[in-house]
């Protein structure tokens, strides 16, 4: 079975520091990987996917990832944050089977404080 | 991206009634829907997977006779919650796929439940 670990439940970073968010997943084969964000009463909206190709993927809003397999991490980075980068932050990890997509196993989340 | 949209996107009913979310893909067509449900401060958990015009696939744990779900066209999904009980007061999500999405799913806006 597919896990994701997100090991700090809160971040606090202040205005302008850079930023990173631990991913870990567990899968058995190559997997996809996902950074979600989530803002209070607000759906979740796709930063970056990771599929195939360059293990460093590029996001919005100045986000990017990179896909360590040999560490099985999917860490989340940012250079310089802004206040409107606080939210909730979640990895998920999935796979496609023959049959069409599957469910997206998730982590527990980050959440992400902006210090002024 | 592709829109999801649900309704209701919030919902306070009595114990003991039924109450039915709609999941709707509004500029694609999905082969395929999940539903997620997210208790507060919480991570989001796999509850369903439902194909067009195929029974829903449940995830372990998940009542089918309580958690209905319909998924009778490409645009159209819906949850029903029968005989809701406070217990099942959360945020349910929604997402959808296309046929070659690399398991690219895309969010609904979630739907907050209440039951007094």
């Amino acid at each position: 079975a597919q896990s994701v670990t997100q090991p700090d439940i809160h971040i606090t970073v202040s205005e302008g520091a850079s930023l990173e968010l631990r991913c870990n997943y567990s899968y058995g084969a190559t997997p996809y990987l996902f950074w979600y964000v989530q803002s209070p009463g607000q759906g979740l909206q796709l930063l970056l996917k990771y599929f195939s190709g360059d293990t460093l993927v590029q996001g919005i809003k100045g986000f990017e990832a990179e896909f360590k397999r040999s560490q099985s991490s999917f860490n989340l980075r940012k250079p310089s944050v802004h206040w409107s980068d606080a939210a909730e932050y979640f990895c998920a990890v999935g796979a496609h089977s023959g049959g069409g997509a599957d469910g997206l196993t998730f982590g527990k989340g980050t959440h992400l404080i902006i210090q002024p | 991206g592709a829109v999801v949209s649900q309704h209701p996107s919030w919902v306070i009913c009595k114990s003991g009634t039924s109450v039915k979310i709609e999941c709707r893909s509004l500029d694609f067509q999905a082969t395929t829907m999940f539903w997620y449900r997210q208790f507060p401060k919480q991570s989001l958990m796999l509850m369903a997977t439902s194909n067009e015009g195929s029974k829903a696939t449940y995830e372990q744990g998940v009542e089918k006779d309580k958690f209905l779900i319909n998924h009778a066209s490409l645009t159209l999904s819906t949850l029903t919650v029968t005989s809701a009980h406070p217990e099942d007061s959360s945020f349910y999500i929604c997402s959808a796929a296309g046929p070659s999405s690399y398991n690219e799913q895309f969010f609904g806006p979630g739907t907050r439940l209440t039951v007094l």
